[in-house]
């Protein structure tokens, strides 16, 4: 049974063509965060919702872009996408904010590999 | 902020072998201490995890070991099977942190494990 469901799995755009990455859910949690995931190096936090409380991480550029429309739903939006830009975009969900509960386990997607032209 | 450095970044073993991955955090108040196995293409997934309050915990071939003095954590899988290869990732957070809005994953580089049949 999929939890956390990233459409597509591949993904070509062209250089500065707004591009828009899709993540739902069937777990019903409060927290759903994005993750850029550049070859041979470890995801990195681009931001995450906590049910419709927006939190950017500090060095994510102003050219991503996130929407919740509701809480089964994000949506990543890279308005301008450069070469340097292409990765694996990765969805992840928790129930509640990592710090709130011990143990509390952050579910990831597959993925969608984004190829800049 | 936190660092966690993990080693090595490539391992390679025979079918039946074990294998040791190690890392080493900076923050004495990190907690909880999550391993991560990501597969080709997919997503990372949760398969062990350890409390700052044990030493160590097993779950069939794998086992992960905490030494907080040194600020060290280790993962071990023995009797290694080809499914075994992927890329493993430490990481750590500090939760019920008081001032910390909501926490945060901290990954290791990553481990490429590669299990030869």
């Amino acid at each position: 049974d999929a939890m956390v469901i990233q459409n597509p799995r591949y993904q070509v755009t062209q250089f500065g063509k707004p591009v828009t990455l899709s993540c739902s859910q069937t777990l019903n949690h409060n927290v759903m965060y994005w993750y850029q995931q550049k070859s041979s190096q470890a995801p990195k936090l681009l931001f995450h919702y906590y049910d419709k409380d927006f939190n950017n991480e500090a060095d994510t550029p102003d050219n991503f872009q996130s929407r919740r429309p509701n809480t089964s739903f994000c949506f990543l939006d890279i308005r301008s996408p450069g070469l340097g830009d292409a990765a694996m975009y990765l969805c992840a969900t928790s129930r509640v904010p990592l710090s709130a509960v011990l143990q509390e386990t952050q579910y990831f997607g597959p993925g969608t590999r984004l190829l800049v032209l | 902020g936190e660092n966690v450095e993990q080693h090595p970044s490539t391992l390679s073993v025979q079918e039946g072998d074990s294998a040791v991955i190690k890392c080493t955090y900076s923050d004495s108040a990190s907690n909880y201490f999550p391993w991560y196995k990501q597969e080709l293409g997919k997503g990372p997934q949760l398969i062990i995890d350890i409390r700052s309050n044990v030493g160590e915990k097993k779950d069939q071939r794998i086992a992960v070991t905490l030494n907080k003095t040194a600020k060290h954590f280790s993962l071990h899988i023995t009797e290694t099977q080809p499914e075994d290869s992927a890329v493993y990732f430490c990481t750590t957070y500090l939760s019920n942190a008081g001032g910390t809005s909501y926490g945060k994953l901290t990954f290791g580089q990553g481990t490429i494990l590669t299990v030869h049949p």
